[in-house]
């Protein structure tokens, strides 16, 4: 059983359209963190939610934590061809960094 | 910048033989891991370890082992290669003095083909 479910798994898109990726679980997270990874490379931290209900916005992106901590959504306004990577949410119930990830949501931003 | 560095970006090896994957973070964090990771079946926990000496069993640890005798350094093993040990395998490290955050920080990977 897949403990996080990100949603869709692809997602091809052009360069200036928004999208949403979505990341749920039925487990409460302590943390949730998302990671943006290029081919051949290491993931990339992005972002860490902590509080339920929080926004937090990076230049054109925005990660919102649900109120039970129990999910996450990222969305990514007028996308780039630089956006294009995997993305992963991964939820940590520890505190301690023995995360739980998501299987990824590949996007391609095409110019 | 911080940096975890991984020692072989790419490693070809045949069926049987031992493999060592060094990892390395400058960081002074408490906290080190070993992943792969398999297209379809995403990022999954080998091993981890919080504290030099010390080790623990993550999800799939069957065919591997660790070692930390130094806080900076974690090492991978794989006793005996066999070819479905074909894989990215990522280190990562976290401080546990970032209470609450469960961050991880990633080295670029080793990229292990076993023929």
């Amino acid at each position: 059983t897949q403990l996080l479910e990100q949603s869709p798994q692809f997602l091809s898109i052009q360069e200036g359209e928004n999208l949403t990726v979505y990341c749920n679980s039925s487990s409460v997270f302590s943390s949730l963190q998302w990671y943006r990874q290029e081919p051949g490379e290491g993931p990339v931290l992005l972002v860490t939610v902590v509080t339920g209900g929080e926004v937090k916005k990076l230049k054109r992106l925005t990660f919102q934590f649900g109120d039970a901590r129990k999910d996450s959504s990222l969305h990514i306004t007028a996308a780039q061809p630089g956006d294009t990577g995997l993305y992963l949410c991964a939820g940590d119930r520890t505190n301690a960094g023995k995360s739980t990830f998501g299987d990824g949501t590949t996007l391609t931003v095409k110019p | 910048d911080v940096k975890v560095t991984q020692s072989s970006r790419y490693l070809v090896k045949r069926t049987g033989e031992k493999v060592f994957l060094e990892c390395v973070q400058d960081m002074d964090h408490e906290n080190m891991f070993w992943y792969r990771q398999d297209p379809g079946l995403g990022l999954r926990l080998i091993y981890f370890s919080y504290d030099v000496k010390m080790k623990e069993k993550g999800d799939i640890p069957e065919g591997y082992s660790v070692s930390r005798e130094k806080k900076e350094r974690f090492s991978l093993i794989l006793e005996s290669a066999s070819t479905n040990q074909t894989s990215m395998y990522l280190c990562a490290s976290s401080s546990a003095g970032l209470a609450g955050t469960g961050e991880l920080f990633f080295g670029e990977g080793s990229r292990l083909t076993v023929l």
